[in-house]
């Protein structure tokens, strides 16, 4: 198995509400990350974290907040989101320092 | 992190070799050249990367200049599903390889049948 999958796929979501995004993988991977992608952009690297710590924060906003629960899952927790948040949020994983595969993204709508 | 500067987009004809150019004049020794691509309505994904020797795998080639301040990612025959934004990435392997992969703007390929 050689997927990484993030549920949901698409979310919409009002500026007072609280969701959550999901990554899953089975490929043993210890490093998982969290990217934002606005249209016709790159992805912006947001967290990193290495056997289940979280090793990097990007300087993201405390209304998103990741958790790993365990070396399959990531989570990122939404709240009090703003209309520039709507963007695609990418989930990736790896062997630690290895090469990232990536999910096919959640689409994230803030109304 | 070191830069990379990439053309905004190219074009080729379907069944012939594709060369996609990177600069990277601040590269460090340690620093490893990666390419990713990401197709239309998909998440990014893994095409070769090497350090200072040409690679190759069943999807690409890598050539990499000697002072290593350039590289050339090769496609050998493209077809319409290689139609993507390919990003040129340098990744650091030494020490302080904190597992960052920084994207830049990348080339947008379209493929022409």
């Amino acid at each position: 198995d050689t997927e990484v999958t993030q549920t949901p796929k698409h979310l919409v979501m009002g500026m007072t509400n609280k969701k959550s995004l999901k990554c899953e993988q089975h490929m043993g991977h210890r490093a998982m990350y969290w990217y934002k992608q606005k249209a016709k952009k790159p992805p912006e690297l947001m967290f990193v974290y290495s056997y289940e710590k979280l090793s990097i924060n990007e300087s993201v906003p405390s209304r998103f907040s990741p958790e790993c629960p365990n070396s399959s899952l990531l989570n990122l927790h939404l709240h009090a989101l703003q209309p520039e948040d709507s963007a695609l949020y990418l989930c990736a994983s790896s062997q630690v320092l290895g090469t990232l595969f990536f999910g096919s993204g959640t689409q994230l709508s803030v109304l | 992190d070191a830069k990379t500067t990439q053309p905004n987009s190219m074009e080729s004809n379907e069944e012939e070799p594709v060369h996609l150019p990177c600069n990277h004049s601040t590269i460090s020794g340690t620093d490893y050249i990666h390419w990713y691509r990401q197709l239309p309505s998909q998440g990014p994904e893994y095409v070769i990367h090497g350090l200072t020797s040409n690679v190759n795998n069943r999807m690409a080639s890598l050539a990499i200049a000697e002072d290593r301040k350039s590289s050339t990612l090769i496609l050998h025959r493209a077809t319409l599903r290689d139609a993507a934004v390919y990003y040129c990435i340098l990744r650091d392997g030494g020490s302080s390889n904190t597992g960052k992969l920084i994207f830049g703007q990348g080339t947008t390929l379209q493929v022409k049948p």
